[in-house]
């Protein structure tokens, strides 16, 4: 109930191309969905969070998109740098009780130049 | 930088022994969360402090516990230390009651335990 399943597990892109990362989720009291960053030797940082209440959140080349029925969200990162090179984690988190943050496995992303 | 710092940055310990590791949370965060992460792997929550109480608890046993001080930093104890404790241990910092907020993640603390 608790699971965030995350795929792939890693993921090779040439410059300039889109990257996509899905997850999904199977606890329906989770309604808050972050991506985090991970750089090696770093802690994950926030890159960008939705809530269920909207299909799609944009942020510069960084977007979710959200599917409710499907319990389903993805990180699609456009115009792919080698300086994205790194770790995507997806989490979520419920809005009661302790709201720590379930994360999914994670992706390597590999950005060729 | 998030202003969430960690210490110390690694350490190596031998099974059976006791570590303590700490987190001082970004300014006015009265939130702290701790997470265990094993290599190739997502974090795992494994408890959190709010306002100097537990506020909620993974699945790791008791030889995990914690501690928040007034100023909101924190520390995590293990004691008995089993190989599979070898990890990076996350704290990460918030504002609000239960860690509403965003949570802000320190540079975390590598654990290896011979």
């Amino acid at each position: 109930q608790q699971q965030v399943k995350q795929s792939p597990q890693s993921l090779i892109v040439q410059k300039g191309g889109i990257s996509i990362i899905n997850c999904a989720y199977e606890n329906t009291a989770f309604d808050y969905f972050p991506w985090y960053q991970q750089f090696p030797g770093k802690g994950p940082a926030l890159l960008i969070a939705i809530r269920p209440d909207v299909s799609e959140k944009k942020e510069g080349r960084f977007t979710i998109s959200f599917n409710k029925s499907a319990k389903q969200f993805s990180l699609h990162i456009m115009d792919s740098q080698p300086g994205d090179s790194a770790t995507y984690f997806c989490a979520a988190r419920m809005d009661t009780g302790r709201r720590a943050l379930t994360f999914g496995s994670g992706t390597r992303l590999q950005v060729q130049p | 930088e998030t202003g969430v710092t960690q210490s110390p940055t690694h350490l190596i310990k031998t099974r059976g022994q006791q570590v303590t590791l700490r987190c001082s949370s970004q300014s006015g965060h009265n939130t702290v969360s701790w997470y265990q992460q094993a290599l190739g792997q997502g974090p795992q929550f494994i408890f959190q402090y709010y306002r100097e109480e537990e506020n909620g608890r993974g699945n790791f046993p008791p030889r995990f516990s914690g501690l928040q001080f007034p100023n909101y930093s924190s520390e995590l104890n293990v004691n008995a230390l089993e190989l599979d404790d070898s990890a990076l241990y996350l704290c990460a910092s918030s504002l609000g009651g239960g860690g509403a907020d965003t949570q802000y993640f320190g540079p975390g603390t590598r654990l290896t335990v011979l």
